[in-house]
């Protein structure tokens, strides 16, 4: 069974740096064919891409957010990791990780993890 | 990279058959088959239901379609049915990035 799985605070102060976990099971993430990505949606609001990782380690990042994003991979632990730097109450919001399908560029999400809900507040 | 434009809502009766637009640019919608979209019921994730235009993953229902003219591409829910009470998103390459719609809430009458 192929699942993706977010974990993180729940819960981080203005100005600190946010660290999510995305633990992946049914799939390599050295798999040529697949990637993973991370996606964000504020309470009420649409959905917001914010990275790509691909297999080869290529990453690619949203542009607004590109000087606030780092993410990584370690694919012996079949993880996937995003840091997001100076946290803002703005940046309130369910974070998801997504599997991506490739062939020669990002296709479409084809599975997605349940999402954890993190909190921006002093 | 701009969001792509859906409508707020739509709204039909069981039975009916509504459309969804999805309105990009010839920098996304309008250059690449790779426009996707997805179901997202309440407090759950989002569920792909078209990838590359208008194919359909095993398991969703061939009531869901999609089609792409020029910058816009759609989703055609036929036959409407309670269950497809949903927020709907597009999503598409846009050439190193990806973006999303700003969603469309389906109601069913």
């Amino acid at each position: 069974q192929v699942t993706l799985k977010e974990s993180g605070p729940v819960l981080v102060k203005p100005t600190e740096t946010l660290t999510l976990t995305c633990t992946v099971s049914g799939f390599s993430l050295s798999n040529a064919r697949m990637g993973v990505s991370w996606i964000r949606q504020p309470p009420g609001k649409a959905l917001e891409w914010l990275a790509h990782i691909f297999s080869n380690d290529e990453k690619s990042y949203s542009t607004s957010l590109k000087s606030r994003l780092t993410i990584s991979k370690d694919t012996s632990k079949s993880q996937v990791v995003l840091t997001m730097t100076n946290m803002d109450p703005v940046d309130t919001a369910t974070y998801y990780c997504a599997r991506f399908i490739t062939v020669t560029t990002w296709r479409y999400f084809d599975l997605w993890g349940r999402g954890t809900l993190v909190t921006v507040s002093s | 990279q701009s969001a792509l434009t859906q409508p707020a809502s739509v709204s039909g009766s069981p039975g009916q058959s509504i459309t969804i637009s999805c309105t990009g640019t010839s920098s996304d919608v309008g250059s690449y088959n790779l426009v996707s979209w997805y179901q997202q019921h309440p407090g759950k994730a989002p569920k792909l239901m078209i990838y590359e235009g208008s194919k359909r993953p095993s398991g969703v229902s061939n009531r869901f379609s999609g089609s792409k003219s020029g910058n816009t591409a759609s989703l055609t829910i036929s036959g409407l049915q309670a269950e497809d009470e949903a927020d709907y998103y597009c999503c598409s390459y846009a050439g190193s990035s990806t973006v999303f719609g700003g969603g469309t809430k389906l109601t069913v009458l």
